[in-house]
């Protein structure tokens, strides 16, 4: 079975700096699907970001980029310039390729903070 | 643009009482799920419907049903709240599983707590 880990409950970032956030997954699969998901005091799940395992490439979405290694099995997300409002949980996924599974796989999340 | 409907945004039961969490979206999406959401856990699948006559259960799906009414609605059932039901519930959709690169669109989620 798939599990997403996300090491870091809670981060703190300063207004304008950059942050990193990590996960790792573990897989026997080759094909599959990473996203980035925040979720603000709101408690809508916004997707942030995603990326598909056989892209060697980077995805990039404004701000937010993404490291992903698959041989390492990690997908962290970048944060640039980081605003107030980026201030939330932030959740890693992970979807499996095959046709009979579709739902995501989540990691507990990391609370980020960001001071002005 | 509703997106994805939950309805009620709040609930508080008495252990034993049940209740039907409403789901509805309008993205003619195929597949929709449930999870549910507890501090420190992430969110957990209860149950997924990958097309509209099917359902399957998930990761956590003890003392829950659920009905894929029509395309549109899918229903989460707790027919004797226990306290540990205690949590945030989510419902989402997505075009459809055989998608696998399109993300879940999540409704506002339930926060029920059962006393």
């Amino acid at each position: 079975a798939q599990t997403v880990t996300q090491s870091q409950p809670e981060m703190s970032v300063q207004e304008a700096e950059t942050v990193t956030l990590s996960c790792t997954y573990d897989t026997s699969e080759s094909d599959y699907y990473l996203f980035w998901y925040k979720q603000p005091p709101s408690r809508q799940m916004i997707l942030v970001i995603r990326q598909e395992a056989y892209k060697q490439q980077n995805a990039t979405e404004n701000r937010f980029s993404v490291n992903f290694q698959k041989a390492a099995k990690s997908f962290s997300l970048k944060i640039s310039d980081s605003q107030l409002g980026d201030a939330a949980m932030y959740f890693c996924a992970y979807r499996s390729d095959r046709r009979s599974q579709g739902n995501l796989i989540f990691g507990k999340g990391t609370k980020l903070s960001v001071k002005p | 643009n509703a997106g994805v409907t939950q309805t009620p945004k709040f609930q508080v039961l008495k252990t034993g009482q049940s209740m039907t969490l409403q789901c509805a979206q309008d993205m003619n999406h195929n597949s929709m799920y449930w999870y549910r959401q507890d501090p420190g856990m992430g969110l957990r699948l209860i149950y997924y419907s990958a097309s509209e006559g099917t359902t399957d259960k998930g990761e956590v799906p003890n003392g829950y049903n659920v009905s894929r009414l029509n395309k549109r609605e899918f229903s989460l059932r707790l027919e004797s709240a226990a306290p540990s039901q205690t949590s945030v519930y989510f419902c989402a959709s997505s075009p459809e599983a055989a998608r696998p690169n399109s993300p879940l669109h999540f409704g506002n989620g339930t926060r029920l707590t059962v006393t």
